[in-house]
């Protein structure tokens, strides 16, 4: 019964270094989406993958951002030429159900970037 | 362009003093309003999803209510381990599945 899980929980970059974030979500869930969210903030909406599709990608801040899920089960939020403004938690939740139909999400624990 | 406030921004309470928090929405039709609690260095834990205006869910000390403009999370006689900063998001029809976040309340609850 393990829930969503990502790793590294915590990531310290210097400025200009590329990073690779994991999420593996819950067995079976079909939707997966990346959040960033900074300190004292909600959860911003990144990207969203359904199976191995990426649907939306119109949060991706910049083209230095990419992610993917080959095989529709873990991804993975890379990051290029890291910047200060990167720093912050990156979260991966899972759903069980398909877009149009999304309720719940279950949201990992995140893995906290810091960039120097 | 949605939008989800939520106040107040950080609240204090002593145990067993029950309170309410706010969230206002501002959007073109509502498919779902959910309710998370989020724990420091951890993620959004979901606790409930609402539908449509007059809904009311509840668990343990938590009841959340909803209207057309605005839902509120009441606290019941609330304990320390009620602390954690409390998410509202809003889904908007239309094929928009993406939830939008509003900045949370921060609950600090003294023994």
């Amino acid at each position: 019964g393990a829930g969503v899980s990502q790793s590294p929980r915590y990531k310290v970059a210097k400025r200009g270094q590329d990073v690779a974030l994991r999420c593996d979500p819950i067995s079976g869930h079909v939707s997966l989406f990346w959040y960033q969210q900074a300190l004292g903030q909600g959860p911003e909406f990144l990207t969203y993958f359904q199976n191995e599709a990426q649907l939306d990608k119109s949060g991706l801040p910049s083209d230095r951002f990419f992610a993917e899920r080959p095989e529709g089960s873990v991804s993975t939020l890379k990051i290029q030429r890291t910047q200060q403004e990167d720093s912050a938690v990156y979260l991966c939740a899972s759903s069980s159900k398909t877009s149009g139909n999304i309720d719940t999400q279950y949201f990992g624990p995140g893995t906290r970037l810091t960039v120097l | 362009e949605d939008q989800v406030t939520q106040s107040p921004e950080a609240l204090r309470l002593q145990e067993g003093e029950s309170s309410s928090l706010n969230c206002s929405y501002t959007v073109s039709g509502l498919r779902g309003l959910f309710w998370y609690r989020q724990d420091p260095g951890k993620g959004p834990e979901f606790l409930f999803t609402l539908y449509s205006a007059g809904e009311e869910k509840e668990k343990e000390r938590l009841k959340a209510t909803l209207t057309k403009k605005e839902s509120f999370l009441h606290i019941t006689a609330p304990k320390p381990e009620d602390s954690a900063t409390y998410l509202c998001a809003v889904q908007a029809p239309g094929g928009s599945y993406i939830p939008t976040f509003g900045r949370g309340t921060s609950l600090i609850v003294h023994p």
